[in-house]
């Protein structure tokens, strides 16, 4: 088992350039997360996906969006890269119900925005 | 709203020192409250967890108590280890709600 799986590890855009972050999970798990990581902000919930067919807005949802493709992949985009957007994203899967607390991640994604 | 909050770090300490992170919560209702680990370049994952109060979570060695009166959930290790150098993070997660609220995060270091 894989667990989660991310890709790329590393990009560098420049700004108003798009990119497509991508995620899979092999675990059978319903629903999946994108967050970002902040220096001294934790982590912070961007979009989610409580089943396939479904997306939601986290806390910071502005300037992306998501596909859920299929049961294991959700992937984010960015259309017009800002150097706001230079973080670190992680994506994650969880059961549903109550077990939902219990997530798994991925290695995450680091972007950076010139 | 709801939220938690972490103690400051970074928190250095010698090997088989003992560690406490303090970790409070502002919540209605009864959350499940959680630490995550991230080990240097990783991703998160899960510690340990407690979905009730006065229940104790326990996980390598790391413990922490459901405090619903002192809205706590604070992580102790008795003697810690070079190889729990990371940083933790506290969160709470509501059934309803599915989402999981994260602390910002504290980081350890364990100087041998």
């Amino acid at each position: 088992n894989a667990g989660v799986t991310q890709t790329p590890k590393f990009q560098v855009l420049k700004t108003g350039q798009s990119m497509t972050l991508q995620c899979a999970q092999d675990m059978n798990h319903n629903s999946m997360y994108w967050y970002r990581q902040d220096p001294g902000m934790g982590l912070r919930l961007i979009y989610y996906s409580a089943s396939e067919g479904t997306t939601d807005k986290g806390e910071v949802p502005n300037g992306y969006n998501v596909s859920r493709l299929n049961k294991r992949e959700f992937s984010l985009r960015l259309e017009s890269a800002a150097p706001s957007q230079t973080s670190v994203y992680f994506c994650a899967s969880s059961e549903t119900g109550q077990s939902r607390g219990e997530q798994f991640f991925g290695p995450g994604t680091r972007l950076t925005v010139l | 709203g709801n939220s938690v909050t972490q103690m400051e770090g970074p928190v250095t300490l010698s090997e088989e020192a003992f560690l406490t992170i303090n970790c409070t919560y502002t919540a209605t209702g009864y959350p499940s409250l959680f630490w995550y680990v991230q080990y240097p370049g990783e991703g998160l994952q899960l510690l340990l967890k407690a979905t009730k109060a006065d229940d104790k979570g326990s996980n390598k060695g790391f413990e922490a108590t459901y405090r619903k009166e002192t809205t706590s959930f604070h992580l102790e290790k008795g003697s810690v280890q070079v190889s729990d150098s990371a940083v933790y993070f506290c969160a709470l997660h509501y059934n309803q709600g599915g989402k999981l609220i994260f602390g910002q995060g504290t980081e350890l270091s364990v100087k041998p």
